[in-house]
Order: C-alpha cells, then structure tokens, then sequence
C-alpha cells in the first residue's frame, strides 16, 4: 500500500515561472492537506481538500497561489511567476476521513528552490 | 490564535541519557496532541497522538509522552536515546470537537536533536 507520494521531490525554477507540485493521497484517502515548511520554521497549514473540493483555504497566501483536487488524478499546489520568498519545502499529507482522528499520512514533501 | 511552543530549538545528547522535549500549546478547548518526528530529508513519521484516556501515551521507538491539560503541556520523553535518534521532532495540535479533530494541525517550530555516538 503505497503512502503518500509527492513529486517531484525537489524543483528548481526561476523567478517569474510557474511551479506545481503534485500529491497523490494514501489508497482510500479522500482529504488531503498541503503545509509549507520554510527554513527554521514548523509546517504552516496551507489548504486543505477533498475531491472537487477546497475545504480550508485560510493558510493560502491571497495571491499567486491556487490548488486543486480533482476527480481523477493527484491533487496540484499551483504557484504562479514565483519569487525566492516561495523557497520552501512542500507537504502534503492525507486522512481518510474527513476530520483527520485516524491520523495524517505525510508525503516526502517537495523542495521548492526559487534561482 | 492558536499556537504551539516548542522550547528547545537544538538539543545534543549523549547515547543513552534521558531525553524530554518540551511542548505547550495554547487553545482552551479540547486539543488532539501529536508527536511528528522528520529524520534527515525523509517525511514526517507519526510517533505517538494523544486524543483522550491515558493521559500518558507511549508510541513508537520507545517514546512516550504526557499531557498535562493544566499546564497545556505535552512533553515528549525517551529514557535512553540512541545515534539513531538524530532527527528533529515536531509537537502539533489540532482543536478536538465530539472526539474527533478539526481539519488541519498547528505545528510547533520543531527541536532538532543531535546524539553523539
């Protein structure tokens, strides 16, 4: 049963390009949540989804940023024309169910570096 | 706003001593507790969780912790840590309501520990 598998696991972009970072949730997940971990810094809650559904967005910065869990297929964390601020590692985790009791099932992130 | 204090940003041991890392949170409901630990470039690893009961909760690698609703602590402890111990270790919270929790965790800023062979 694989976890959660995030990709790609590192990205470089230049400044003004667009990075999306993908998840794939746990077999039988049906929630995911995106955290950003800057240097030095503890996970800072991002958005949290269901299918077709944004759930919790309050952590999203209110520009540039967007993502997405689609019907079919991984959930997206889209940034657009990013800047080195945006420089970070990425998690995603997921939960079965929706409040998350069972626990959350993290990814290997993914490390954003912005040159 | 909700928050969580990890007090110590770096901690160094020596195999075999005591560990305990300190976690206080605020928020005056009821929390679910979590202990994450992130070994070098790997993802975060669940090592214990505290929703209700026991107030003492042993998880994995032998770590245990406890929660002091009074003090809104939830220390983490290990009686003897080994080399392999070296990651650092994250403290979260999420509100709890009927049992269950709410959605996303608030995370401390995590404590690295370093063991020395």
């Amino acid at each position: 049963n694989a976890g959660v598998m995030q990709n790609p696991r590192h990205l470089v972009r230049r400044r003004g390009q667009e990075a999306r970072l993908r998840c794939s949730p746990m077999k039988g997940h049906s929630h995911v949540y995106w955290y950003r971990q800057l240097p030095e810094e503890g996970l800072k809650f991002m958005v949290y989804l269901q299918k077709e559904n944004i759930i919790d967005e309050s952590g999203m910065p209110k520009e540039r940023f967007s993502a997405e869990f689609p019907k079919e297929g991984p959930s997206i964390l889209r940034i657009q024309q990013v800047v080195r601020g945006d420089s970070a590692a990425y998690f995603c985790a997921s939960s079965p169910l929706d409040r998350g009791s069972y626990g959350y099932t993290f990814g290997s992130g993914t490390r954003l570096t912005v040159v | 706003a909700q928050s969580v204090s990890q007090h110590n940003h770096h901690v160094i041991l020596s195999e075999a001593a005591s560990l305990e890392l300190g976690c206080n949170y605020s928020y005056g409901g009821t929390v679910n507790l979590f202990w994450y630990v992130q070994y070098p470039g790997q993802h975060l690893q669940l090592l214990l969780k505290y929703f209700s009961g026991d107030p003492l909760v042993k998880g994995i690698k032998g770590f245990e912790a406890e929660f002091i609703k009074s003090k809104f602590s939830f220390n983490l402890r290990k009686p003897s840590v080994q080399w392999s111990d070296t990651a650092e270790y994250f403290c979260a919270v999420n509100p709890s309501l009927y049992g269950g929790s709410q959605g996303n965790l608030i995370f401390g800023k995590g404590t690295k520990l370093s063991v020395k062979p």
